[in-house]
C-alpha cells in the first residue's frame, strides 16, 4: 500500500529557507501516471495548494507562492521535496504531501502531515 | 488567486441530509469538471471523498455525492452519521496558469 511520510525540520528562522521532503514507499514515484504535490494549512485554517511535480521534472506553483517556492524530485530515493525561501510567521504551518493522479486529477493519497513553525 | 467560497458551517441531524456548496467562477469551478471534495477530521490529514464533481474513490460510502450547476459545486451526504463530523473542503482545478484552488472549508457537526 502506497504511503507518504513528510520529513525535515519543525522550526526555521524568518528570513531563511524551509526545506521538507516527503518519502514515497509501497510504489514508484517514478510512474507515469501520477504527479506528487505540496499542501498546506496554518493553525485553525483552510488548506492552500503550493505546487506539484511530474516524475520528469515539469512543475506547476500557486502563483501567489511562485517566486519563493522550488519543487524537486529525486527518483533514485523516491522521494521530493520542496524548498520555501524567505519564509515569514505566515508561513507556520502544517505541510501535507500528497499523490495527484493524472486520471482523476485529485489528492488521492497524503502524507501525515509536518508542522512547521518559523520563529526566531 | 481567490479561494473557493464555502459555508463556514453546516448542521444536521443523525440521519438527515445536508449539502455544502462550493462557489467559483467562471475560471475554475464553471470551466472544468474537475472538482474534488475531501473530509479531515481533528488532526488528521484530509480524505478524497469526491472527485472529478461526482465520483467516489472505491472505500467512500455511497451517502457522499457530488454535482455542479455553474460555478458552485455541491456536496451531499444523506443519512448523516457522528463519524461524518469533521471539517469538509471543496478544490477545484483552475487552469493551467492557477492550477489548483481550495475553499476555505466547512465544519459539519452532526447534532
Amino acid at each position: 500500500q502506497l504511503q507518504l511520510q513528510e520529513s525535515g525540520p519543525g522550526l526555521v528562522k524568518p528570513s531563511e529557507t524551509l526545506s521538507l521532503t516527503c518519502t514515497v514507499s509501497g510504489g514508484s514515484i517514478s510512474s507515469s501516471s501520477y504527479y506528487w504535490g505540496w499542501i498546506r494549512q496554518p493553525p485553525g485554517k483552510g488548506l492552500e495548494w503550493i505546487g506539484s511535480i511530474y516524475y520528469s521534472g515539469s512543475t506547476y506553483y500557486n502563483p501567489s507562492l511562485k517566486s519563493r517556492v522550488t519543487i524537486s524530485v529525486d527518483t533514485s530515493k523516491n522521494q521530493f521535496s520542496l524548498k520555501l525561501s524567505s519564509v515569514t510567521a505566515a508561513d507556520t504551518a502544517v505541510y501535507y504531501c500528497a499523490r495527484q493522479p493524472a486520471a482523476i486529477d485529485a489528492f488521492d493519497i497524503w502524507g501525515q502531515g509536518t508542522m512547521v513553525t518559523v520563529s526566531s | 488567486q481567490s479561494a473557493l467560497t464555502q459555508p463556514a458551517s453546516v448542521s444536521g441531524s443523525p440521519g438527515q441530509s445536508i449539502t455544502i456548496s462550493c462557489t467559483g467562477t467562471s475560471s475554475d469551478v464553471g470551466s472544468y469538471n474537475l472538482v474534488s471534495w475531501y473530509q479531515q477530521h481533528p488532526g488528521k490529514a484530509p480524505k478524497l471523498m469526491i472527485y472529478e464533481g461526482s465520483k467516489r474513490p472505491s472505500g467512500v460510502s455511497n451517502r457522499f455525492s457530488g454535482s455542479k450547476s455553474g460555478n458552485t459545486a455541491s456536496l451531499t451526504i444523506s443519512g448523516l452519521q457522528a463519524e461524518d463530523e469533521a471539517d469538509y473542503y471543496c478544490c477545484s482545478y483552475a487552469g493551467s496558469s492557477t492550477s489548483w484552488v481550495f475553499g476555505g472549508g466547512t465544519k459539519l457537526t452532526v447534532l
